[in-house]
């Protein structure tokens, strides 16, 4: 059993359509993180959830922390082919040290 | 200021032999963490060093080995390569012991063949 549940698994759009993905998770977190990887390279982080039902804004990105704490979602808005990319939740034992990773959402926007 | 840097970028390596890959941390930052992913398995952690010391161990077999040293680097060892060791190998460093965000670097493809 996945600690961290991500949906979809893939997902493919055309540019400047919106969308969801999802982390889920019947465990409590006391924070949570998202980050895109490209292929062939290291995941980046995008944003930090910490508090149950904060929300993010980064551009065109908008993170939600559930209230409970268990989950997740990030949306997208007017998809681009720079948001191409494969989308990863991950959370920590405390510390950032030892992160445990979502099954991760494959995310590929065409023209 | 810099990021985090693995070294090399690609390897290839024959199966029974060993292989050794190098982590350098964002200036500051004291705990590298290191990674292995594969398409069936996705990202799994390996282990974690603080201060040179190991604080953290995933669950792969004794043939994954690493250390720290004083100025934070980091080396991963994996000794009697296997075919499904093939992967990306992922380091990450964050401040310490009240950090919440790691940071990675691009890794190491390795592929035994």
């Amino acid at each position: 059993t996945q600690l961290l549940e991500q949906s979809p698994q893939f997902l493919s759009i055309q540019e400047g359509e919106n969308l969801t993905v999802y982390c889920n998770s019947s465990s409590v977190f006391s924070s949570l993180q998202w980050y895109r990887q490209e292929p062939g390279e290291g995941p980046v982080l995008l944003v930090t959830v910490v508090t149950g039902g904060e929300v993010k804004k980064l551009k065109r990105l908008t993170f939600q922390f559930g209230d409970a704490r268990k989950d997740s979602s990030l949306h997208i808005t007017a998809a681009q082919t720079g948001d191409t990319g494969l989308y990863l939740c991950a959370v920590g034992t405390g510390t950032a040290s030892k992160l445990t990773f979502g099954t991760g959402t494959r995310l590929q926007v065409m023209l | 200021k810099a990021g985090v840097t693995q070294t090399p970028r690609y390897l290839i390596k024959t199966r029974g032999q060993q292989v050794t890959l190098s982590c350098s941390p964002i200036s500051g930052h004291r705990s590298v963490s290191w990674y292995q992913q594969t398409p069936g398995q996705g990202l799994q952690f390996l282990f974690e060093y603080f201060s040179e010391t190991q604080r953290n161990k995933g669950n792969f077999p004794g043939r994954f080995s690493g250390r720290q040293f004083s100025n934070s680097r980091s080396e991963m060892n994996v000794s009697t390569l296997e075919l499904g060791d093939s992967a990306l190998y992922l380091c990450a460093s964050s401040l310490g012991l009240v950090s919440i965000e790691a940071f990675f670097g691009q890794g190491t493809r390795l592929t035994v063949v």
